[in-house]
């Protein structure tokens, strides 16, 4: 069966540091992958989402980027961290577009 | 462009209440529509979905019928239980733009014993 991992589970960091979050799919290959956050109290949205390995696309402009260094790796990253990057971070995985997206168990990112 | 509304919450219930969380989208054509849920502290899990109007989807009790004339997919529980307390989200996969799910803003549910 597959399965998603994300770490880390929890973290803080303060404003202008660097950011790494990973994401790793287990039990399936050439899955589509998605960046979401959820920010306190809001719905999801839409980060980045990648089919394949170096393709990344991006939903919304930010001082976030992503890459696929790996067929079921997915990074999210940050060069400087602002507050408003406060969040939880949702991975998830489909196995094409307008399908069923499976989702990891989430960063909760706080950024002081 | 695409939209989901949800009733507001949170909702507080009884438990062996009956439960209804509204959800009506807006979307070109016929998207496919879910519900998913998180519990407190978790990601986000798949619930039930249904790909075509008049498609009912269940699971662990819940249930939401695609409703094309109404553009809605409602989700309704029976007879809910304390471990039913999350937070639901409705979301539809559009035919255009169909990599992203467009999410409803979630309902908290709390089921008191």
């Amino acid at each position: 069966s597959q399965t998603i991992h994300q770490w880390p589970a929890t973290l803080v960091q303060p404003v202008g540091s660097p950011l790494s979050l990973e994401c790793t799919v287990e039990g399936t290959s050439n899955p589509n992958l998605y960046w979401y956050r959820q920010a306190a109290g809001r719905g999801l949205q839409l980060l980045f989402y990648s089919v394949g390995i170096g393709q990344i696309s991006s939903e919304v402009p930010q001082n976030l980027s992503a890459s696929r260094p790996q067929d079921r790796q997915f990074i999210l990253s940050s060069k400087k961290l602002l507050l408003s990057d406060s969040g939880f971070y949702l991975c998830a995985w489909s196995t094409g577009f307008g399908e069923t997206q499976y989702f990891g168990p989430g960063t909760r990112l706080l950024v002081l | 462009g695409d939209s989901v509304t949800q009733m507001e919450g949170p909702v507080t219930l009884s438990e062996e209440a009956f439960l209804t969380i509204n959800c009506t989208y807006t979307a070109t054509g016929y998207p496919s529509l879910f519900w998913y849920v998180q519990y407190p502290g978790e990601g986000l899990q798949l619930l039930l979905k249904a790909t075509k109007a008049d498609d009912k989807g269940s699971n662990k009790g819940f249930e939401a019928t695609y409703r094309k004339e109404t553009t809605s997919f409602h989700l309704e529980k029976g007879s809910v239980q304390v471990s039913d307390s999350a937070v639901y989200f409705c979301a539809l996969s559009p035919i255009q733009g169909a990599q992203k799910l467009v999410f409803g803003q979630g309902t908290r549910l709390t089921i008191n014993p």
